[in-house]
């Protein structure tokens, strides 16, 4: 079965600290997708970042990096200098069969 | 860019009616669209795969009969909540695979539903 595994279900910062998220995978396709979803209060999904299997890379995009790792089925996310504004439900999500299956997501709380 | 249009953003229905949300591609054509549902501070749960010209596939636990799910067009699906209870108030996303890398998926902006 293929599974996502978000173990952190709120998370609470004050802005300007750094702040990870952690995800879990379990998959038996050797070819996979990975990503991560924004979802602010308004509840519209935002789309951060895809990974597929065969590019370990880690990723940098201006305050957001993220640290694929096979050896340990994970792709957790950082947020460096966190601010008010990156509030919001952050979910990780797996392809399977074209269909993406979600975490539980981490709701994450950056305070003033 | 592609971009996946959802109507109504909300609705608020009185119990035993029904209720029909709107799902549009609106610059690429979508054969296949999902459904997902997210209960308050949950996750998104895949309810349903729509298929152009062709039947639903639901995902196990969904009740066919209660969700009616209609692909009538290349840039059109619809989810149609038959006799709307207070369980079913949830909030409704459609998102339509675009051709571009697997799993790629754009997402409407979402449907609240609140059955009183």
């Amino acid at each position: 079965a293929q599974k996502v595994t978000q173990a952190q279900t709120e998370i609470s910062v004050v802005e300007k600290e750094d702040v990870t998220l952690d995800c879990v995978y379990e998959t038996r396709d050797t070819t996979y997708y990975l990503f991560w979803y924004k979802q602010p209060p308004s509840g519209e999904l935002v789309f951060l970042i895809r990974r597929n299997s065969f590019d370990e890379q880690n990723e940098i995009s201006g305050r957001y990096s993220w640290n694929f790792q096979k050896s340990t089925s994970s792709f957790n996310f950082t947020i460096t200098a966190s601010q008010v504004v990156d509030s919001a439900v952050y979910f990780c999500a797996l392809v399977q069969g074209g269909k993406l299956i979600f975490g539980q997501g981490t709701e994450l709380s950056v305070k003033p | 860019g592609a971009v996946v249009s959802q109507h109504p953003s909300w609705v608020i229905c009185k119990s035993g009616t029904s209720v029909k949300i709107e799902c549009r591609s609106l610059d690429f054509q979508a054969t296949t669209m999902f459904w997902y549902r997210q209960f308050p501070k949950q996750s998104l749960m895949l309810m349903a795969t729509s298929n152009e010209g062709s039947k639903a596939t639901y995902e196990q636990g969904v009740e066919k009969d209660k969700f009616l799910i209609n692909h009538a067009s290349l840039t059109l699906s619809t989810l149609t909540v038959t006799s709307a209870h207070p369980e079913d108030s949830s909030f409704y996303i459609c998102s339509a695979p675009w051709t571009g890398p697997p799993g790629e998926l754009f997402f409407g902006e979402g449907s609240r539903l609140t059955v009183l």
